[in-house]
């Protein structure tokens, strides 16, 4: 079975400075990793997906995101914050568990940025 | 290029009602899958269909039923409404399994 975990339900940053939201995930298959972003009163964003390529995958919006498989981690960063980034961060996992793909979410990471 | 709609976007029912949630999908994607989203659960996957043929399903009763019509567009239904189906219902298509997801705004759902 595969699943996932957000280490943080909130992050606080400062505008300009780094971000680093954290996710491990736990899959018995080569699974799809991905994050969305949503904010209020809105659906969710695709921000980048990890499907088997390569390990670093860049997304919009200045994010990227390593895969490690020997820490089974999914971690999203950005080298500098903006005001905008202010939202709800999914970590979501994929995989052919049961023969099919149904994706896991995360419970979210609220990230707060300070001006 | 339309992105994914979802109507309504807002809805109070009573319970016991039944509601019909729609969703129109990017054109030239097949595969439709809707998520119920709540502060206590989070994002909870419900079902999702591909070509008229529901493929995948959650771990929701069967008062959660859904279709998909010849031109992808889906809907979804929720019969005998109980207070705890206030949520947020989110719509998504896809063009594969592994390409990701795109969302709709949702329909934010009342139940009273």
């Amino acid at each position: 079975a595969q699943s996932v975990t957000q280490l943080d339900s909130h992050v606080s940053v400062s505008e300009g400075t780094p971000v680093l939201l954290r996710c491990n995930y736990s899959s018995s298959y080569s699974p799809s990793l991905f994050w969305y972003v949503q904010h209020p009163n809105k659906g969710l964003q695709l921000l980048l997906k990890y499907t088997s390529a390569a390990t670093l995958v860049k997304g919009i919006n200045g994010f990227e995101a390593e895969f490690k498989k020997s820490e089974t981690s999914f971690h999203l960063t950005k080298p500098s914050a903006h005001m905008s980034d202010a939202a709800e961060y999914f970590c979501v996992v994929s995989d052919r568990s049961g023969g099919s793909y149904i994706p896991t979410f995360g419970r979210g990471t609220s990230l707060i940025v300070h001006p | 290029k339309a992105g994914v709609t979802q109507t309504p976007r807002y809805l109070i029912k009573t319970r016991g009602q039944q509601v019909t949630l729609s969703c129109s999908p990017i054109s030239g994607h097949r595969s439709v899958s809707w998520y119920q989203q709540t502060p206590g659960q989070g994002l909870q996957f419900l079902f999702e269909y591909f070509s008229e043929t529901q493929r995948n399903k959650g771990n929701f009763p069967g008062r959660f039923s859904g279709r998909q019509f010849s031109n992808s567009r889906s809907e979804m239904n929720v019969s005998t409404l109980e207070l705890g189906d206030s949520a947020l219902y989110l719509c998504a298509s896809s063009a594969g399994q592994t390409y990701g997801y795109t969302f709709g705004s949702g329909t934010r759902l009342t139940v009273v």
